[in-house]
């Protein structure tokens, strides 16, 4: 059973299309939610961490919210230098990061 | 400011063939991690260590990965008897841990191709 389910998959949008990617958690006792970004051919890069449901963090276009079982992360008026895949994580006490299969954006000028 | 340094960047072997991949973390970080990642996949944990001590190992990782982190520093990860569905990206990821943020810093990855 999947603890970290991202969606959709892939979305286009066209530059300054906003809108929002999401990522549901199963797991218990979280200690933190990590959004990452991925370019091709690169390792993950830090983006935020949300430890706690109504907390908000920003980040020039993009904001991640945090709920007690999904987290958002919203792009404003999105560039084609946004285009990237976005992971989502979960730690949980005792464990390593657990990541889910990440949403893959392509923005189009 | 180095970050986290991972050799070789790509690997190419033939199946049966053993590799090496090496990671050298973040030099004040005392914890190390090795993910895998296929295509259309997010990373999956495979080990960590705190200081030169394994601390945890995928219940999934077959018994020909190995991995250390002599003096806790630099750390390697060996693939024995290398097999196609072994090919992906190895990446390694290093953090200083407080109580509350387990925020990870990634290499570039090791592109493994078992042919």
């Amino acid at each position: 059973e999947d603890q970290v389910t991202q969606s959709p998959e892939a979305l286009r949008l066209q530059e300054g299309e906003s809108s929002s990617l999401n990522c549901s958690y199963t797991v218990s006792g979280l200690r933190g939610l990590f959004w990452y970004r991925q370019d091709p051919g690169k390792g993950p890069e830090f983006l935020f961490t949300l430890y706690s449901a109504g907390e908000e963090k920003e980040k020039e276009r993009l904001k991640a919210t945090l709920t007690k079982k999904e987290s958002f992360l919203h792009i404003t008026a999105p560039k084609p230098e946004d285009s990237a895949t976005y992971l989502c994580a979960v730690h949980q006490a005792g464990t390593a990061l657990i990541f889910g299969k990440g949403t893959t954006l392509s923005v189009s000028s | 400011d180095t970050g986290v340094s991972q050799n070789p960047r790509h690997k190419i072997t033939k199946r049966g063939q053993n590799v090496t991949f090496r990671c050298d973390p973040i030099s004040e970080h005392n914890r190390l991690y090795w993910y895998r990642q296929t295509l259309g996949q997010g990373p999956e944990f495979l080990t960590y260590f705190q200081n030169e001590a394994q601390l945890e190992k995928s219940r999934l990782l077959s018994d020909r990965f190995s991995a250390e982190r002599p003096k806790g520093s630099f750390s390697t990860l060996e693939i024995q008897r290398t097999e196609q569905g072994d090919s992906a990206m190895y990446l390694c990821a290093s953090s200083f841990p407080s109580t509350t943020n387990e925020k990870l810093f990634f290499g570039s990855g090791t592109q493994l191709s078992v042919l």
